[in-house]
């Protein structure tokens, strides 16, 4: 079954501040990632961060990790439609193995 | 379900040889399977897509002659890499949508490092 779970829908208003889920089940990964995929394009990554930090932020991206609950979040301040897209996290470790949750479509209403 | 798997997940060869990698979907059928390439820390690169029965389509800069694809069946796709060299070397990962879904679903393998000597 999958080891990284998403929720696949989230819809917000031009403006607001966007959160992305995400769980995990194997706590012995190196690097969380996050990547993000437009229409008939590849994944992009946007930001990772290294398992063991709790919180990394990059302009208007806030990486948090909560490695209790195996929990990993992207928000998306001041969020514009242009970040309208699927957004997939994905566990990455020391032997080059990745696993990817089924990507979550963002939804940005003017 | 929706499990995606790769072999090998490791490969070393020698300069001058072909490797072929196999992508499944263990508990689904897939009418369409994406090949990417990565390289350290960066993204994801789409290479091609294949849809089962019929030609892959290659993104731009992809030699289609180096990168040849076959997906003979619902369940698996392969990626030989032809005359392989050491700037071949990356990681390939593999993902499949479900029959029936669009592209927007995509069950991505674990990938498979490949190293060229």
């Amino acid at each position: 079954g999958e080891d990284v779970e998403q929720s696949l829908f989230l819809s917000v208003r031009e403006g607001d501040s966007s959160v992305i889920n995400c769980t995990y089940t194997d706590s012995s990964s190196t690097y969380l990632y996050w990547y993000k995929q437009e229409p008939g394009a590849g994944l992009q990554l946007l930001t990772y961060i290294f398992s063991n930090m709790d919180m990394k932020q990059d302009q208007r991206l806030t990486v948090l990790l909560n490695k209790k609950d195996k929990h990993l979040s992207l928000r998306i301040a001041d969020t514009q439609t242009g970040d309208s897209a699927i957004y997939f996290c994905a566990e990455g470790y020391n032997n080059n193995d990745m696993r990817f949750g089924a990507g979550t479509r963002l939804t940005v209403k003017p | 379900g929706a499990v995606v798997s790769q072999h090998p997940s490791w490969v070393i060869c020698k300069s001058g040889t072909s490797v072929k990698i196999e992508c499944r979907s263990l508990d689904f059928q897939a009418t369409t399977m994406f090949w990417y390439r990565q390289f350290p820390k960066q993204s994801l690169m789409l290479m091609a897509t294949s849809n089962e029965g019929s030609k892959a389509t290659y993104e731009q800069g992809v030699e289609k002659d180096k990168f040849l694809i076959n997906h003979a069946s619902l369940t698996l796709s392969t990626l030989t890499v032809t005359s392989a060299h050491p700037e071949d070397s990356s990681f390939y990962i593999c993902s499949a949508t479900p029959q029936g879904r669009n592209t927007d679903t995509q069950y991505f393998g674990p990938g498979t490092r490949l190293t060229v000597l």
